[in-house]
């Protein structure tokens, strides 16, 4: 079975640029997670969908932050402008509804 | 206070060695409790869960404590390849399967 995919691994731009990070869940996973893990951090939740609905996004900094996940399947998180601090690793993850969630190998972010 | 709390370490442990890892928890409305493993660069995978009456998996054995809001993990002969970062993490009844981590205890075994 195929794991969650994301896409790009890695990504470096300048501060006040955008970004995208692209995410596709296991087949049949109606929940999918956005988590931000800085250096030396765990992973912290950003957003939360059940199928197109968002679940919880309460610790998404909607200012320059968004997310969507148009046909309940896969999902892309952008940043806009890009702060110095959203230096990290954006892990996309899934799951079936309240079961075990399965993370993606991420997406490395550096902002110069 | 932090939601999760963990020793970050790191702990050096030789080859053979029992570890054991702490983590403590703020809210009471913590329903489900879980231990995650983290290669270097990689994307955290479930070792295990943790129940109130403890559980073992092989080397690894888990167990909480909801009066103290306490939780830990134990790795008896530990090996190489567990070496890791180590997540504590727990979920809040009725918060739709929302994970809350700790911040990691990375462990090192040596030869």
């Amino acid at each position: 079975e195929a794991g969650v995919a994301q896409s790009p691994r890695y990504k470096i731009i300048e501060k006040r640029q955008s970004v995208a990070f692209w995410c596709n869940p296991i087949s049949g996973h109606a929940t999918l997670y956005w988590y931000q893990q800085i250096l030396g951090q765990g992973p912290k939740l950003l957003i939360q969908f059940q199928n197109n609905g968002v679940v919880d996004d309460s610790q998404l900094p909607k200012d320059r932050f968004s997310a969507e996940r148009l046909k309940g399947v896969d999902s892309t998180l952008k940043i806009q402008p890009a702060k110095l601090e959203d230096s990290a690793v954006y892990l996309c993850a899934s799951s079936k509804v309240g079961n075990e969630q399965f993370f993606g190998p991420g997406t490395r972010l550096t902002v110069l | 206070r932090k939601e999760v709390e963990q020793d970050p370490g790191p702990f050096n442990v030789p080859e053979g060695a029992t570890v054991a890892f702490n983590c403590t928890y703020s809210n009471s409305a913590s329903q489900s409790f879980f231990w995650y493993r983290q290669d270097c660069r990689k994307e955290p995978k479930l070792l295990m869960s943790v129940y109130s009456s403890g559980n073992e998996d092989g080397r690894f054995t888990a167990q909480l404590n909801r009066a103290s809001q306490y939780i830990s993990l134990l790795i008896r002969d530990s090996k190489l390849s567990d070496s890791a970062t180590y997540l504590c993490v727990v979920r809040l009844t009725g918060g739709g399967n929302k994970l809350t981590f700790g911040t990691g205890t990375q462990l090192k075994v040596e030869l």
